[in-house]
C-alpha cells in the first residue's frame, strides 16, 4: 500500500527566506511523486510531477523537489519565499499503474512572515 | 480549455437532507474521480470512474453515498440522509490516459 507523510502541519518562513516543505513516502513500487498546492478558496494545482526521470524536478512559481529513493523523500523547496506562496501544500504518491488513484498526505500550510 | 467544475461551490444542510454535488470533467477525460477532506484531516479518495464504470470504489464510506456517472460525461456524489460527519470539501478530478489529474475547485459541503 502507498502512504505519504508530510512533516509539520504549519510551516512558517519569512519572506525571502529558504521554503522547505517534507515529504517521505511509502510504496510497494516505484511511484509517481505530486506536490500540490491550494490557495485560498481555489481549488488543488498541481506544482511539480516526479515520473521517474531527473530525480531533480522543478515545478511554477520557482519550487522545484527532489527524489531520493534511498531516503524515500520528496522533499519540496523553494530559494526565496515570497508573500504570494502563503497556500497549503499537499505532497501525494500515485502507483505507476494507469489511472490509479492518488493517495496524499495530510498537508503543509506554509506561513510566510513580513 | 475548460477545468473541472464543480456545482454547488458551497452547500449547507441540516442533518437527515440530501444533498447531490456535480462534477462536470474537462471534456475527453475517462477518468473521473472523487475525493474528500474532512476538516483538518487529508484528502482521501472516495471512488474513480472509467467512462461511466466504477473503477475502484474503496474509498466510499458507506451506503449514504452513492455516485453516478451516466453516459460517462457529468458525475453526481449524492448524500442521503447526509450526517454531520459528513462536512468537509469534496474534490473532483479527471485524467485521460494516466496523465495528469485536473481538480475541481472543490465543493465545500456543511452539515448543520
Amino acid at each position: 500500500a502507498q502512504s505519504v507523510t508530510q512533516l509539520g502541519s504549519h510551516v512558517s518562513v519569512s519572506e525571502g527566506a529558504l521554503v522547505l516543505l517534507r515529504c517521505n513516502y511509502s510504496s510497494s513500487v516505484p511511484p509517481y511523486l505530486f506536490w500540490y498546492v491550494q490557495y485560498p478558496n481555489q481549488g488543488l494545482q498541481l506544482l511539480l510531477k516526479y515520473t521517474s526521470a531527473a530525480t531533480l524536478v522543478k515545478g511554477i512559481n520557482g519550487f522545484e523537489a527532489e527524489f531520493k529513493k534511498s531516503e524515500t523523500s520528496f522533499h519540496l523547496t523553494k530559494p526565496s519565499a515570497h508573500m504570494s506562496d502563503a497556500a497549503e501544500y499537499f505532497c501525494a504518491v500515485m502507483v505507476r499503474e494507469r489511472d490509479d488513484k492518488i493517495i496524499f498526505g495530510k498537508g503543509t500550510r506554509l506561513h510566510i512572515l513580513p | 480549455e475548460a477545468g473541472v467544475t464543480q456545482f454547488p461551490s458551497h452547500s449547507v444542510i441540516e442533518k437527515g437532507q440530501t444533498v447531490t454535488l456535480r462534477c462536470d470533467p474537462i471534456s475527453g477525460h475517462d477518468n473521473l474521480y472523487w475525493y474528500r477532506r474532512v476538516m483538518g484531516k487529508e484528502i482521501k479518495f472516495l471512488l474513480h470512474f472509467v467512462k461511466e464504470s466504477k473503477q475502484d470504489e474503496s474509498g466510499m464510506p458507506n451506503n449514504r453515498f452513492l455516485a453516478e456517472r451516466t453516459g460517462g460525461t457529468y458525475s453526481t456524489l449524492k448524500v442521503q440522509p447526509a450526517e454531520l460527519e459528513d462536512s468537509g470539501v469534496y474534490f473532483c478530478a479527471s485524467s485521460h490516459g494516466g496523465r495528469r489529474a485536473f481538480f475541481g475547485q472543490g465543493t465545500r459541503l456543511t452539515v448543520v
